[in-house]
């Protein structure tokens, strides 16, 4: 059973295009975070939720908007997408705010052209 | 400003022998750390973490860490590497409880034969 579980794994397309990447985990964590991952393999923390309240809001375009429907979910929806959003983003969760992103997604590979 | 910093991009290391990952962080005061681990096309695996208590951890897959308060790092250690240990790992810091994890660069480890 995947602990972190994200889709699409890969998702390519166009500029201007809509698109979400929904996550869900199964281990009963209240908080569950989303991260990028740039082309140099850097990480960013862009957003976190802990029973389904936003608690971080890093410097993110608006056209990134996270969306958690309950504590098992947290998808992230993008808008008018654009080539400099091409990156990995990284689902995670934990069970502690302290003990943060302990478990991580396989991550979305996403490709705009 | 806070910052993470793993002085080595890269490193390649024999089968066998030991290993050693640097990780320095900037922060007023202790805060959490950790070391994860990458592997090609995969999520992030939490190696091990320190909040308190002992300086040296011991984390998954015969990985250990020791916090040094006096030279504000925290370095992972392995006594002897296997080919499988060969991935990008990556220290990261959290300052607040709210989870906010900052990562350092990350450090490419090659195994040899």
């Amino acid at each position: 059973d995947t602990a972190v579980s994200q889709t699409p794994k890969y998702l390519v397309t166009q500029m201007g295009n809509d698109k979400s990447i929904k996550c869900e985990q199964n281990l009963g964590h209240d908080t569950m975070y989303w991260y990028k991952q740039d082309s140099k393999k850097f990480l960013k923390i862009m957003f976190s939720y802990n029973n389904k309240e936003l608690i971080i809001n890093e410097t993110v375009p608006n056209r990134f908007s996270p969306k958690s429907p309950d504590k098992a979910h947290l998808n992230l929806h993008i808008n008018s997408l654009e080539l400099g959003d091409s990156a990995v983003y990284f689902c995670a969760s934990s069970q502690e705010i302290v003990s943060p992103g302990a478990f991580f997604g396989q991550g979305t590979r996403l490709t705009v052209v | 400003a806070q910052s993470v910093t793993q002085p080595d991009i890269h490193i390649t290391v024999s089968e066998g022998a030991s290993l050693e990952l640097r990780c320095n962080y900037s922060y007023g005061a202790t805060p959490y750390l950790f070391w994860y681990v990458q592997s090609p096309g995969q999520g992030l695996q939490l190696l091990l973490k320190y909040f308190s208590g002992d300086t040296l951890v011991q984390g998954i897959k015969g990985f250990e860490a020791e916090f040094k308060r006096s030279q504000s790092s925290f370095n992972l250690r392995k006594p002897s590497v296997h080919w499988s240990d060969a991935a990008e790992y990556f220290c990261a810091v959290a300052t607040d409880s709210w989870g906010k994890l900052q990562f350092g660069a990350g450090t490419q480890v090659v195994v040899t034969p």
